[in-house]
């Protein structure tokens, strides 16, 4: 049974550029979810798919939007880049219904 | 809506002594409380969970947990601090429709061992 992986580990990216992050979730799990860690601070939910639909989202503007695939495996794309979009950005997977989630070990992203 | 407020950034104990991590909740539902722990450079990993059977939670790695309603406080504990036990840990609180998920983690407590 693999366990969760994202995608690049690291990446760095200007202000005003745009990024999409991967993530591949565990055997048997149909739902994702996305949190935003910055420094220092507890992850945040930015959005979840369940079954290729998004599940709900968190207070996080539309330039951060995600898709989630038949294999169920989801990217997070976030456009227009700022600053403060500077984090780890962490994927979580479960089974529908189950309320424990199985984090990656993130990506660290770098906004110059 | 529900939030989360953890009681210390940094806590420091001795090997061997008692490890006490503060978490205290608000939510208008009937909550899930959990605990999380985080390594360097790594995902969180789930050390336990409350959903409402048992109020004292036992975990991975010798930690327990209560949820004390009165209170509102799901406090973490272990009897004996290991170095490994060396890590950040996250409260964290969903409401129970989310179906899992959607979870509002606290701020962290950053735990040092020393030996």
């Amino acid at each position: 049974e693999t366990g969760v992986t994202q995608s690049p580990t690291h990446l760095i990216k200007t202000r005003g550029q745009q990024v999409t992050l991967r993530c591949s979730s565990q055997s048997g799990h149909n739902t994702v979810s996305w949190y935003q860690q910055a420094l220092g601070q507890g992850p945040q939910f930015i959005f979840q798919y369940y079954r290729e639909e998004e599940n709900g989202r968190g207070n996080f503007p539309p330039r951060f939007s995600g898709l989630q695939f038949p294999n169920y495996s989801s990217e997070l794309n976030v456009n227009a880049l700022e600053l403060d979009d500077s984090a780890l950005y962490l994927c979580a997977s479960s089974r529908g219904g189950d309320e424990k989630l199985f984090f990656g070990s993130g990506t660290q992203l770098s906004v110059l | 809506a529900q939030s989360v407020t953890q009681l210390g950034s940094h806590v420091s104990v001795s090997e061997g002594a008692l490890v006490l991590l503060r978490c205290n909740y608000s939510s208008s539902v009937p909550p899930y409380l959990f605990w999380y722990v985080q390594y360097p450079n790594q995902g969180l990993q789930l050390l336990l969970k409350y959903t409402s059977a048992a109020t004292l939670v036992k975990g991975i790695n010798g930690f327990e947990a209560e949820f004390k309603k009165s209170e509102t406080s799901f406090h973490l504990t272990k009897p004996s601090a290991h170095m490994s036990d060396a890590a950040e840990y996250f409260c964290a609180v969903s409401d129970r429709a989310n179906q899992g998920g959607k979870l509002i983690f606290g701020q962290g407590t950053e735990l040092s061992v020393k030996p």
